[in-house]
């Protein structure tokens, strides 16, 4: 499985645009990546998925360079809830599902 | 997309005994995990539990200590056994399916909100 490297936290203040980059220089040629979101007390949420350049969906989009060694996360215009940890995950779809590790993930904090 | 629930959804147990929980999804699905997420830690995947045959366990973990029943396509359990306070975290539940429709529909995991268990 590909490991993820992403920034531990960071902090935004609401209304501007986050971008959470995650390096994955290994990434596998078969390797999808999907990011998820997780609240306090919460279960994780599927925010997002590529494969390859840009993909864009009503909550984020994710850009994905030619070379998919890495990807970004943009959040337009946060707001305070949007505080959560992001999780970038990298794996490849065997038996039916994509099986991922989770790394540590981002802590972002919206600061009014 | 699918909904999860999960009981209970906190538990305080003393050191020795077990802990059944509970993981309802309402619809069918053919691939359930379990997770565990230590306090402050990111998730690990303790199994994964296919309808219809044995429980795949994670390194690490093994079954006597986390069995697991996967009777239908709806539900399945977990139970922790013979606790200590390193069993103290937060248990979820996952299921594979389809996300939300439109033209980014993919296929992903979808999470129950967790049971936290405090171990003494």
């Amino acid at each position: 499985l590909a490991k993820t490297t992403q920034p531990i936290s960071m902090d935004s203040y609401e209304g501007q645009e986050v971008n959470i980059t995650c390096s994955h220089n290994n990434i596998a040629t078969n390797d999808y990546i999907t990011w998820y979101q997780q609240f306090p007390s919460q279960g994780p949420r599927f925010i997002i998925q590529g494969y390859k350049t840009k993909v864009t969906n009503e909550v984020a989009s994710l850009f994905i360079p030619a070379d998919r060694k890495s990807s970004t996360l943009s959040l337009p215009r946060v707001s305070l809830s949007d505080t959560a940890v992001y999780y970038c995950l990298v794996g490849t779809y065997s038996g039916g599902y994509q099986k991922v590790t989770f790394g540590i993930g981002t802590k972002l904090q919206v600061i009014p | 997309s699918a909904v999860i629930s999960q009981k209970p959804s906190r538990d305080i147990c003393q050191r020795g005994t077990s802990l059944t929980i509970q993981c309802q999804v309402d619809s069918q699905v053919t691939m359930m995990f379990w997770y565990r997420q230590q306090p402050g830690q990111s998730l690990t995947l303790i199994a994964t539990a296919n309808q219809g045959s044995e429980a795949t366990y994670e390194s690490g973990f093994v079954i006597d200590k986390f069995p697991i029943s996967r009777p239908n396509l709806t539900f399945s359990t977990l139970t922790v056994s013979n606790m200590s306070p390193e069993d103290s975290s937060i248990y979820l539940c996952s299921v594979w399916g389809v996300s939300a429709g439109g033209p980014h529909s993919t296929d992903t995991q979808y999470f129950g909100p967790g049971t936290r268990l405090t171990v003494l």
